[in-house]
């Protein structure tokens, strides 16, 4: 168990949809990061967060949009659903001057 | 120009038998780290090993080694004694900029697929 809560697990939609996908990362992680693996592109980095504000943007659409809350959870939402969206969305975190980078179980969505 | 190769998409090691999984780097800059990672079919992805750039020494954790050769930029990871759980895709990831309090993102490679067999 890496300590980063990932939920749910699996999402079934339509196309057009919004979603939520939500990350608890590992207690006292100030940095959150969003990744999505598809078979095509393989394993993209998205945004990452930390402290709750911004810090790095990678190949995230402007449909998808991101938030680190206060109790530094974070959500990634997902809007205008197209199929070639469908892919696995994991969260990772890392401590302040940390190496490590311990990754979620993953969200697999599916848009039908 | 790719940050990261992995040039074995797939490899095939009998079971108990030691294999070498190939990584290369490309960065300029002085200061970063780079991770191995396991994915197994259930899809989780599972921190194996890290390796600092100054660090002084491979990094080792169990069967995990890491045959770190900076000079050539390449960062292998090796399994001893391969078990049929070992059985994955493997990915290794660098992460650039490691002064400072905030660490950048992880780049990866597109993996190798690594069969055990029996």
């Amino acid at each position: 168990d890496s300590g980063v809560t990932q939920t749910p697990k699996h999402l079934i939609t339509a196309t057009g949809q919004r979603v939520t996908l939500r990350c608890s990362p590992r207690s006292g992680d100030l940095s959150v990061y969003w990744y999505q693996q598809s078979l095509d592109q393989g394993l993209q980095f998205l945004i990452q967060y930390y402290n709750g504000e911004e810090r790095a943007k990678g190949n995230i659409l402007e449909r998808f949009s991101a938030q680190q809350f206060p109790d530094l959870h974070s959500e990634l939402n997902l809007s205008s659903l197209e199929l070639g969206d469908s892919a696995l969305y994991f969260c990772a975190s890392s401590p302040d001057r940390g190496r490590e980078a311990f990754f979620g179980q993953g969200t697999r969505l599916t848009v039908v | 120009a790719q940050k990261i190769t992995q040039t074995q998409p797939g490899m095939f090691v009998q079971e108990k038998e030691a294999v070498t999984l190939d990584c290369t780097y490309d960065t300029s800059d002085p200061s970063y780290g780079l991770f191995w990672y396991k994915q197994p079919s259930s899809g989780e992805m599972i921190f194996l090993i890290y390796q600092g750039s100054y660090d002084q020494q491979n990094a080792t954790e169990g069967r995990y080694s890491l045959n770190f050769q900076k000079a050539r930029k390449s960062a292998n990871l090796v399994i001893s004694a391969s078990q049929l759980g070992d059985s994955a895709m493997y990915f290794c990831a660098m992460r650039e900029g490691l002064n400072g309090g905030s660490q950048g993102n992880l780049i990866f490679g597109k993996g190798t697929k690594l069969s055990v067999k029996p």
